[in-house]
């Protein structure tokens, strides 16, 4: 059973259009990480949520953790190539460290 | 760049094999993490070492083992190899403050065991 579920698992969109993409559990989790990783190099870390309803934006992208600190979404307003990659989400469980299996997002030009 | 170093980049081994991965953290990191991803499995955690000592321990096989030395630098031990361990292994490192688990990945090791 996977601890973090991501959904969907495969997105190809044009460029400009908007996505979400989802990270679900049924733990609650002190913060969660979301990274973008590239094919055949390692993740890049591009946020922590920690409070339960935060909301934080990184240029195109905004990030949003539940209030229950469960889930979490990633919003991306008009993609760019890019934007392309596999997106993780992360957290810590009874101490371990656990990845989603991820998204992988193709933007078309 | 991450700051996180590893090496080798690639490697090439036959199975029963056994190999060493080397990883050194950014400076100031305590904390090493050591993951396998595989094509059809995603990002699975192994192993993690804060400051010299194990702390937690993932999906870790008894062919693998995992040590950081004083100066904090890691190292991955894969024997017995199997075709099946064939996979990207990388490296993170991370301050571990609080709850917060913010980790800085490495390039890693593509290891192909023929």
């Amino acid at each position: 059973t996977q601890l973090l579920e991501q959904s969907p698992q495969f997105l190809s969109i044009q460029e400009g259009e908007n996505l979400t993409v989802y990270c679900n559990s049924s733990s609650v989790f002190s913060s969660l990480q979301w990274y973008r990783q590239e094919p055949g190099e390692g993740p890049v870390l591009l946020v922590t949520v920690v409070t339960g309803g935060e909301v934080k934006k990184l240029k195109r992208l905004t990030f949003q953790f539940g209030d229950a600190r469960k889930d979490s979404s990633l919003h991306i307003t008009a993609a760019q190539p890019g934007d392309t990659g596999l997106y993780l989400c992360a957290g810590k469980d009874a101490g371990k460290s656990t990845f989603g299996d991820g998204t992988t997002l193709t933007v078309k030009p | 760049d991450s700051g996180v170093t590893q090496t080798p980049k690639h490697l090439i081994t036959a199975t029963g094999q056994r190999v060493t991965l080397r990883c050194s953290p950014r400076s100031g990191d305590l904390s090493v993490y050591w993951y396998q991803q595989s094509l059809d499995q995603g990002l699975q955690f192994l192993i993690q070492y804060y400051n010299g000592e194990e702390r937690a321990k993932g999906n870790i096989l008894e062919r693998f083992s995992a040590q950081q030395f004083p100066d904090l630098h890691s190292e991955l031990n894969l024997s017995s190899l199997e075709l099946g361990d064939s996979a990207l292994y990388f490296c993170a490192s991370s301050v571990e403050s609080g709850g917060v688990n913010e980790q800085f990945f490495g390039p890693g090791t593509r290891l192909t065991v023929l």
